[in-house]
């Protein structure tokens, strides 16, 4: 069975703190692809980035960045200096045969 | 070009009413998905199509009937919804070859209230 858990319901910040969300993930298959996924209040999901299992490196991308972690089945997301236009709903997601979403972080950041 | 469309992005319906929600890709992508997502949930896969045939049927009422005309369009027919069917729908689609384990691309989604 495959799961995957995002402890954080909900996260709030004042802009340019650093915050982390968090996802862990169960599975039996060797082979796998994780996501992060954002969802602004349009409504729409936007794909961030993916990761397949053999592939630890971690990856920057400008304020983001990812600590993909298979000794501790973790995929966290980090979003360095926030801002207000990171507010919005991520969901981290495990694909093999099957897609399964996170529950879901909400971000909050204030000015 | 990179966009999931999807009309329209309002439908209110009667519980006897027909309706179909719409959904187009011009990305080359040969899956295509129907998500349903009830507020401050994840989304649930409902259907996946892939090269035009239905490959995944989440055990969804038959009250929603997917339809893949080609391989750009991809159609979701309502008829006898019943109130808790409202919620947003996603579309979504991904390149071919990979099906489910590449990443997906999703539209804006169509708001639906059932009354």
């Amino acid at each position: 069975a495959q799961k995957v858990t995002q402890a954080q319901t909900e996260i709030s910040v004042v802009e340019k703190e650093d915050v982390t969300l968090d996802c862990v993930y169960e599975t039996r298959d060797t082979t796998y692809y994780l996501f992060w996924y954002k969802q602004p209040p349009s409504g729409e999901l936007v794909f961030l980035i993916r990761r397949n299992s053999f592939d630890e490196q971690n990856e920057i991308s400008g304020r983001y960045s990812w600590n993909f972690q298979k000794s501790t089945s973790s995929f966290n997301f980090t979003i360095t200096a926030s801002q207000v236009v990171d507010s919005a709903v991520y969901f981290c997601a495990l694909i093999y045969n099957d897609m399964r979403f996170g529950a879901g972080t909400r971000l909050t950041v204030k000015p | 070009d990179t966009e999931v469309t999807q009309t329209p992005k309002h439908l209110v319906m009667g519980m006897t009413n027909k309706k179909s929600l719409k959904c187009e890709q011009h990305m080359g992508h040969r899956a295509m998905y129907w998500y349903k997502q009830k507020a401050k949930k994840p989304p649930e896969l409902m259907f996946v199509y892939s090269y035009e045939k239905l490959s995944i049927n989440e055990s969804v009422p038959s009250r929603f009937s997917p339809e893949c005309p080609n391989s750009s369009l991809l159609n979701l027919h309502l008829h006898a919804l019943q109130p808790e069917d409202s919620a947003l729908y996603l579309c979504a689609s991904s390149q071919p070859l990979g099906g489910r384990h590449n990443e997906q691309f999703f539209g804006p989604g169509t708001r639906l209230t059932v009354l």
